[in-house]
């Protein structure tokens, strides 16, 4: 595996479920990221971790639970989600996160179905 | 409060030249990317520019003016399979990217 890695690609919960959100990088990065991407909309970040630590949590709801066990991966639990919480969830890693040049890499995202 | 602004839709023809403009109002300045999203997939990185000018990069080129807020994409000879969404992104003061919504680019035949 190279790159971002995410899984599951397709995932459809009703409100009452719990479920995980994986992500793997295989890039040696030290900064990882969670964003929501909806239609037409710019992408939203939701956390950011650099080292394992979070440095950014954008006034994201507690329904959405973030872990980093360690710098290559990453996961978003899930719980008592909304329908409106329906849209594309893209990871992304970058070298770390406090410089200017900070090209991140995405994996190809989750696309999420809240019923 | 922070801000890009791209257009929301672009149409082409296959072979011209076409241009995607960004501007932005952002809390400081270092750095302003550009990114490719083909439908379904992850975006990927096309370019990046920090200093005013033009950096080319084969059939794509991107410009930045500081002074303006104001950058572009070109793409030039037109191919098929550039049909995606263009995303610009600036990186502010705190080192954060923040994005525009995206343009899509229609190529037609």
């Amino acid at each position: 595996e190279t790159g971002v890695t995410q899984t599951p690609r397709h995932l459809v919960m009703g409100m009452t479920n719990k479920k995980s959100l994986k992500c793997e990088q295989h890039l040696g990065h030290n900064a990882m990221y969670w964003y929501k991407q909806s239609a037409k909309k710019p992408l939203e970040l939701m956390f950011v971790y650099n080292f394992k630590e979070q440095t950014e949590n954008n006034s994201v709801p507690s329904r959405f639970s973030p872990e980093c066990p360690n710098s290559s991966h990453l996961f978003l639990h899930l719980h008592t989600l909304q329908p409106e919480d329906s849209a594309l969830y893209l990871c992304a890693s970058s070298q770390d996160s406090g410089s200017s040049y900070n090209e991140q890499f995405f994996g190809p995202g989750t696309r999420l179905t809240v019923l | 409060g922070q801000n890009i602004d791209q257009p929301t839709e672009m149409t082409a023809t296959e072979g011209a030249i076409v241009q995607i403009n960004c501007t932005y109002q952002t809390s400081g300045f270092n750095g302003l990317f550009w990114y490719q999203q083909h439908a379904g997939e992850a975006p990927t990185f096309l370019s990046y520019n920090v200093l005013d000018g033009l950096e080319e990069k084969g059939r794509f080129s991107s410009f930045l003016s500081r002074s303006k807020g104001y950058s572009y994409l070109l793409l030039k000879e037109l191919q098929m399979k550039d049909s995606a969404s263009y995303l610009c992104a600036v990186v502010d003061s705190n080192y954060q990217l923040i994005w525009g919504a995206g343009t899509k680019l229609i190529i037609k035949p």
